[in-house]
């Protein structure tokens, strides 16, 4: 069974530019999720998917930030336009549907955005 | 709001030798559930244990054990016989009513041979 995918692996723009994040949960999960490390310091959820309504997305930092999951499949998130303060590693993760707050959530292995 | 603190940013072991890292929480909530998570330096963040606040009983997978102490809000990793591939960062991570995931700031673990 093939993982929580992201693309691309790294990301380095220019401040200002717009920069497009891609998930793939794993097949037949329900819930989809962005987190965010930055500059080493913890993990902060950004926001929340059911299918393909966003059930939370109070994490969201700012309005430069878009997410969709248009068909409950796959997700992007877009950055626009970038600030350097954007810079670090994005996270997406995936689970089945809810069971009372102890399924397991799968990470993917991240993309590093470094914005200039 | 709840919180997560991981006070140990880095760590090290020797080889066959047993390590614990430190990890507090704050909630309000009566139930939730309590996770560990490690990223080796391959990024993959993969879930490591679990465990359900209602459970008294400390969770248990192979080398790993927790000491979860409810009333401390105390939420520590054991690894036992320490391999080289236990070298990763570890992350814990609290989880309440809402579908989010709270994380500390990590631990990064070395297994030295």
């Amino acid at each position: 069974e093939a993982g929580v995918t992201q693309f691309p692996s790294h990301s380095v723009i220019e401040k200002g530019q717009t920069v497009t994040l891609r998930c793939d949960p794993i097949s037949g999960h329900d819930n989809l999720y962005w987190y965010r490390r930055v500059m080493g310091k913890e993990i902060k959820f950004l926001l929340h998917f059911v299918k393909e309504s966003k059930q939370d997305e109070s994490g969201m930092p700012n309005n430069r930030f878009l997410a969709e999951r248009t068909g409950g499949t796959y997700s992007t998130l877009k950055v626009q336009p970038a600030e350097l303060e954007d810079s670090g590693v994005y996270f997406c993760a995936s689970s089945q549907g809810a069971s009372g707050g102890k399924e397991t959530q799968y990470f993917g292995p991240g993309t590093r955005l470094l914005v200039l | 709001a709840q919180t997560v603190t991981q006070s140990q940013p880095e760590m090290s072991v020797q080889e066959a030798e047993t390590v614990t890292l430190s990890c507090t929480y704050d909630t309000s909530e009566s139930n939730y559930y309590l996770f560990w998570y490690k990223q080796p330096p391959s990024r993959q963040m993969i879930l490591v244990i679990r465990q359900e606040a209602y459970k008294q009983q400390n969770a248990t997978e192979n080398r790993f054990s927790v000491n979860f102490q409810k009333a401390a809000k105390s939420f520590s990793l054991k690894i036992s016989d320490s391999q080289l591939g236990d070298t990763a960062m570890y992350f814990c991570g609290l989880r309440t009513s809402g579908s989010r995931l709270t994380f500390g700031e990590g631990t990064q673990l070395t297994v030295n041979p």
